[in-house]
C-alpha cells in the first residue's frame, strides 16, 4: 500500500536555530512531493513541491526541502527558525500516473521556542 | 490567488439530522476535494471530483455523499448524521486532473455532532 510517514508528532527548536522536519514516502514510480503547512483554525496553506532535477527545492518564507531517491525521502529544512514558523506541517505525494489522489502523512507539530 | 470557501466555520448538529457542508472556489479548477481531518490521523479523503457530474470515492466515504452540479461547487452531505462524524472537514481544488498541481485548502469547517 502507499504511504506517506512523518515519524516525529513534534518537534522543537528554539528560535535562530535550523529545523528539519522528516517525511518518507512508500510510493512506486516517480512521485510528486509537496509539503504544507497549517497554521490554528486555518486550511493548509502550500510550501514547495518537488518534481524533478535539482534536489534541493525552494518554497515559501525561507522554506526549502531535500529530495533523496535512495532513501524515498522529502525532508523539510529552514536555516533560521522563527517563532511564526511553529504550525502543523503535512507532507504530502502524488503518484504521478493511475491516480487524482493526494496522499498525507499524519503532520508533525513544529514549536519554536523563543 | 486561488480563494476556496467553505460556507460555515462552526457548525453543531443533531445525530440523525441531515448536513450539507458547501464549497465554492473561484478559479476554474477541474478537481475538488474533500477531506476529514482528525488529531493523530492527518487528513483523510473522503471523495474527490474531476469534472462536473463526475466523482469518486476515496478513502472512507461511508456515512457521505457528494454533489458537483456546477464547476465551482462541491458540496459534502452526511446522510443522517451520526456522532463519529464531529471532525474537521476541508475543501480543496486543484487545477487538472494530472500532474504536480498542488492544492488550495479552504479554512475548514469544524463540525460538531451532538
Amino acid at each position: 500500500a502507499q504511504s506517506v510517514a512523518q515519524p516525529e508528532d513534534q518537534v522543537n527548536v528554539a528560535e535562530g536555530n535550523p529545523l528539519t522536519v522528516k517525511c518518507t514516502y512508500s510510493v512506486s514510480g516517480n512521485p510528486y512531493l509537496f509539503w504544507y503547512v497549517q497554521y490554528p483554525n486555518r486550511g493548509l496553506q502550500f510550501l514547495l513541491k518537488y518534481i524533478t532535477g535539482d534536489n534541493l527545492v525552494k518554497g515559501s518564507y525561507g522554506f526549502e526541502a531535500e529530495f533523496n531517491k535512495s532513501q524515498t525521502s522529502f525532508h523539510l529544512k529552514k536555516p533560521s527558525a522563527l517563532v511564526s514558523d511553529s504550525a502543523l506541517y503535512f507532507c504530502a505525494v502524488r503518484p504521478s500516473s493511475g491516480t487524482y489522489k493526494y496522499i498525507f502523512g499524519t503532520g508533525t507539530r513544529l514549536k519554536v521556542l523563543a | 490567488d486561488v480563494k476556496v470557501t467553505q460556507s460555515s466555520r462552526y457548525l453543531v448538529k443533531r445525530t440523525g439530522e441531515k448536513v450539507f457542508l458547501e464549497c465554492v472556489q473561484d478559479m476554474d479548477h477541474e478537481n475538488m476535494f474533500w477531506y476529514r481531518q482528525d488529531p493523530g490521523l492527518g487528513l483523510r479523503l473522503i471523495y474527490f471530483s474531476y469534472d462536473v457530474k463526475m466523482k469518486e470515492k476515496g478513502d472512507i466515504p461511508e456515512g457521505y455523499s457528494v454533489s458537483r452540479e456546477k464547476k465551482e461547487r462541491f458540496s459534502l452531505i452526511l446522510e443522517s448524521a451520526s456522532t463519529n462524524q464531529t471532525s474537521m472537514y476541508l475543501c480543496a481544488s486543484s487545477l487538472s486532473a494530472g500532474g504536480a498541481q498542488p492544492q488550495h485548502f479552504g479554512d475548514g469547517t469544524r463540525l460538531s455532532i451532538l
